[in-house]
């Protein structure tokens, strides 16, 4: 059971390229998030899914793109990366779906450590 | 709109000691309130949740929160630290009605000294 997995752990991209951050989770978690962390900033979300098939907006989603590719699978993309992207990206899933299942913990994964130029 | 107060950016504290990481929130209602733990170059790792009942929580690793309504806080507390806790450590707190998502605080760098 490798819970949550992120690729790739680290990436150096130059302005204006593209990419995209994937994460798989094998606990048949219905909800899955993508964070940023910066340096005094605690966590930010950038995209959520609260089930298979819908994605919604965080605090934080301008610049980014998100596929919900099935249940295992939430990637994260960034169609023109600048520096202000530099940052350290995780992954989450959780068991809930739907209201009235607001108190389950989430599971991260290890991190990708992103670094714009 | 829900926010979360971790006060110390950063907290020392001898081994064997005991220790306390504080904060405090705001939401809308009663909340759900969690802690988790970030070693180096890991993830988050959940150590505890309030969810209701018994304001004293206890977690993993010998950690334990208390749930104070009125100071709308929820510390988090070891009796004796050792230097293998040393971490950041952050608070998190989510309405009930599920209509927001987690709201995680700044962060608290924990340094146990040997």
């Amino acid at each position: 059971n490798a819970g949550v997995t992120q690729t790739p752990k680290f990436q150096v991209l130059k302005t204006g390229q593209s990419m995209t951050l994937q994460c798989a989770q094998d606990m048949n978690h219905n909800s899955m998030y993508w964070y940023r962390q910066d340096p005094g900033m605690g966590l930010r979300l950038i995209y959520y899914s609260a089930s298979e098939g819908t994605t919604d907006k965080g605090e934080v989603p301008n610049g980014y793109n998100v596929s919900r590719l099935n249940k295992r699978e939430f990637s994260l993309r960034l169609e023109s990366a600048a520096p202000s992207q530099t940052s350290v990206y995780f992954c989450a899933s959780s068991e809930e779906a739907g209201w009235g299942l607001a108190n389950n913990e989430q599971f991260f994964g290890p991190g990708t450590r992103l670094t714009v130029l | 709109a829900q926010s979360v107060a971790q006060p110390e950016d950063q907290v020392n504290v001898a081994e064997g000691n005991p220790l306390t990481v504080k904060c405090t929130y705001s939401v809308s209602g009663n909340p759900y309130l969690f802690w988790y733990v970030q070693y180096p170059n890991r993830g988050l790792q959940f150590l505890l949740k309030y969810i209701t009942g018994d304001n004293l929580v206890k977690g993993s690793y010998g950690f334990e929160a208390e749930f104070n309504k009125s100071q709308t806080s929820f510390h988090l507390k070891k009796p004796s630290a050792l230097v293998s806790d040393s971490a950041l450590y952050f608070c998190a707190v989510r309405d009930r009605t599920g209509a927001n998502n987690l709201f995680f605080g700044t962060g608290t760098r924990l340094t146990v000294i040997p």
